[in-house]
């Protein structure tokens, strides 16, 4: 059963636009969550993160948004540019577990010249 | 001056080998995990090591043995080995067990099993 899913295999988006990626988690027990972004034969990169008090975290020109009652949260890119293009993953970790993180399967994200 | 670092990059061998991957951090992190991306892209939890002493191991075949000689260095060993072992393996490591600290990941290992 995937508790972190991302439904959206790929995006692509023209630079200088906006980037939204979407992710959903069904355990209530999720409280911190984590984009990483991951280049070809390269490991995945911590790119921001959100603790489940908050419902946004901006960082330059990524900001996460989280909503709990929906157990969605969102990535924004802005303004895209073609050196983001890369798989983004969502991950989450639970409260008083060891601390593994569960991911989601990833979004191939093209930003076009 | 590589945060985690895991070799070989690239391990190809016959079905029924035993092989091993290592991975150091010099983050001077307390926990390292290892991972497993399958071949439907999902990153999934094999084991975490906190300071030497084993905190997770998810339902893994136990052919795969971990052993953490001290806190730096997480090393992955596996025995007679399969087809579906074939997969990219990840290290990565954190602080600790607590608190919201992020993973620092290795640039994985492609397992091809022949």
């Amino acid at each position: 059963d995937q508790q972190v899913k991302q439904n959206s295999p790929s995006l692509s988006v023209q630079e200088g636009r906006i980037s939204i990626l979407n992710c959903d988690y069904t355990n209530s027990m999720f409280d911190y969550f984590l984009w990483y972004k991951k280049y070809p034969a390269e490991g995945p990169t911590f790119l921001i993160s959100i603790s489940s008090i908050k419902d946004k975290n901006e960082d330059g020109r990524f900001t996460v948004f989280l909503n709990k009652s929906a157990k969605h949260l969102s990535l924004h890119i802005v303004p895209s540019q073609p050196g983001d293009s890369a798989v983004y993953f969502c991950a989450a970790r639970a409260s008083g577990s060891a601390r593994q993180l569960t991911f989601g399967s990833g979004t191939q994200l093209t930003v076009l010249p | 001056d590589t945060a985690v670092s895991q070799t070989p990059k690239y391990l190809v061998t016959q079905m029924g080998n035993d092989k091993s991957i290592k991975c150091e951090q010099n983050l001077g992190h307390d926990t390292m995990y290892w991972y497993k991306q399958d071949s439907k892209k999902f990153l999934k939890i094999m084991f975490s090591y906190n300071n030497k002493e084993l905190i997770i191991n998810e339902t893994v075949p136990n052919r795969f043995s971990p052993k953490s000689p001290d806190k730096a260095h997480l090393n992955l060993h596996i025995n007679s080995l399969e087809l579906g072992d074939s997969a990219v393996y990840f290290c990565a490591s954190s602080p600790r067990t607590g608190g919201n600290q992020p993973q620092h990941f290795g640039d994985g290992t492609r397992l091809s099993i022949l």
